[in-house]
């Protein structure tokens, strides 16, 4: 069984630019969501997919935008890049509620 | 809106000792779920136990027990026989069932077990 991954590992790109993190989610899991992990703190909610539908968003900006595909990978895609946007982006995927598993995520810095 | 509250940035054990992380948190839920997560250099989020909040029973899983006290809203995580791979960073996280089963984390407690 494969655990979740995610790609890049780490990542370092330009203020105002734009990024794309991917992930795999475990072998039948359905739902992915993302979180966002800064230097010291505990992962903040970005949003959630099912089914490929939108179904959670937390108290992020429009320029944070996701996909899931027919296969329930993932794509965080980030527009107009902010230095406080440097950050360990997770990605965690489940069956069914409450049994979470979480990537090693890809660490970005934004300069 | 739910908030989870880690009062121990960071707390040390001698090997082979027990210690015990804490966590509040504040729901108006009745239904909802409790972990502790762990985080070592690796990064990745290793579920360490669960607790469901209409189950009295505390929850084990080997070395590791909750104490579970809903009235109070506390959930504190006791490792006993401590063991060096368990230095790593411990999250606590909140979830309620229904819409976005979206984890709630505490800004976590580094542990560092000493040999």
């Amino acid at each position: 069984e494969t655990g979740v991954t995610q790609s890049p590992t780490h990542l370092i790109k330009t203020r105002g630019q734009q990024v794309t993190l991917r992930c795999s989610s475990q072998s039948g899991h359905n739902t992915v969501s993302w979180y966002q992990q800064a230097l010291g703190q505990g992962p903040q909610f970005i949003f959630q997919y099912y089914r490929e539908e939108e179904n959670g968003r937390g108290n992020f900006p429009p320029r944070f935008s996701g996909l899931q595909f027919p296969n329930y990978s993932s794509e965080l895609n980030v527009n107009a890049l902010e230095l406080d946007d440097s950050a360990l982006y997770l990605c965690a995927s489940s069956l069914v509620g409450f049994a979470w598993s979480f990537g090693s995520g890809t660490r970005l810095t934004v300069v | 809106a739910q908030t989870v509250t880690q009062s121990q940035p960071e707390m040390s054990v001698q090997e082979a000792e027990t210690v015990t992380l804490s966590c509040t948190y504040d729901t108006s839920e009745n239904n909802y779920y409790l972990f502790w997560y762990k985080q070592p250099p690796s990064r990745q989020m290793i579920l360490v136990i669960r607790q469901e909040a209409y189950k009295q029973q505390n929850a084990t899983e080997n070395r590791f027990s909750v104490n579970f006290q809903k009235a109070a809203k506390s959930f504190s995580l006791k490792i006993s026989d401590s063991q060096l791979g368990d230095t790593a960073m411990y999250f606590c996280a909140f979830n309620s069932p229904g819409g976005s089963e979206k984890l709630v984390f505490g800004k976590g407690t580094k542990l560092t077990v000493n040999p």
